[in-house]
């Protein structure tokens, strides 16, 4: 089975502060995707990576950057976190060509 | 901008009733198109998917979606409802010239007995 690991399910950072989530996939896929989960408002893709040190904006980047160094890896990182950045993170995989994509099980951020 | 939309927000449906939940999207070509689904408090899991060919696609959970070019829709259906199919339910399209994978806003099913 495929595995998208995110590494926390729930983090409280402080307004200001540098945020990083990660997500590890472990079947080797090219395409790796960043969204954010709000009611109301569906997933938005936040940024998305089809290879190594590849990443390309998606709908919603601002605020946010991103890191691929390596395959299996792909970083969300919020440089100055914002209280409107409070939101449930989503990751997700998939293989070049075949576009069906796994997803982790998320992480809700609250930004105090 | 979101290429994939669905109108309906929430949906309430008595159990063994047909739903049907809509999904349109916006792309030249024919992109790859899901129906995901979230239980409450759980990740999304995949019931369906159109790559090509056969319109009509079967999914998991009974449920089948039939793809319709002239209407750009992908429209999911059930025959017969269960309660545990209360559930946000969300349409996705892949585009293939480069690879962004986006999401409609979701409907959300209420079941009542």
């Amino acid at each position: 089975d495929v595995k998208v690991t995110q590494s926390s399910r729930y983090l409280v950072k402080r307004t200001g502060e540098k945020v990083f989530l990660e997500c590890v996939q472990d079947m080797d896929h090219e395409n790796m995707f960043w969204y954010r989960q709000d009611p109301g408002l569906g997933l938005r893709l936040i940024y998305f990576s089809y290879d190594v040190k590849m990443k390309e904006k998606g709908d919603i980047p601002e605020g946010y950057s991103v890191s691929r160094e390596k395959k299996e890896r792909f970083s969300l990182i919020l440089e100055s976190a914002s209280t409107n950045q409070t939101s449930m993170y989503l990751c997700a995989s998939s293989l070049a060509g075949t576009s069906e994509a796994f997803f982790g099980q998320g992480t809700r951020l609250t930004v105090v | 901008a979101q290429s994939v939309t669905q109108p309906d927000i929430h949906i309430t449906v008595s159990e063994g009733a047909s739903l049907e939940l809509r999904c349109n999207y916006s792309y030249g070509a024919t992109p790859y198109l899901f129906w995901y689904v979230q239980s409450p408090g759980q990740g999304l899991q995949l019931l369906l998917k159109y790559f090509s060919g056969d319109t009509l696609v079967q999914g998991i959970k009974g449920f089948e979606a039939e793809f319709k070019r002239s209407q750009s829709s992908f429209n999911l259906r059930k025959p017969s409802v269960h309660w545990s199919d209360a559930a946000e339910y969300f349409c996705a399209s892949f585009r293939s010239n480069d690879y962004k994978l986006s999401f409609g806003a979701g409907t959300t099913v209420t079941v009542r007995a």
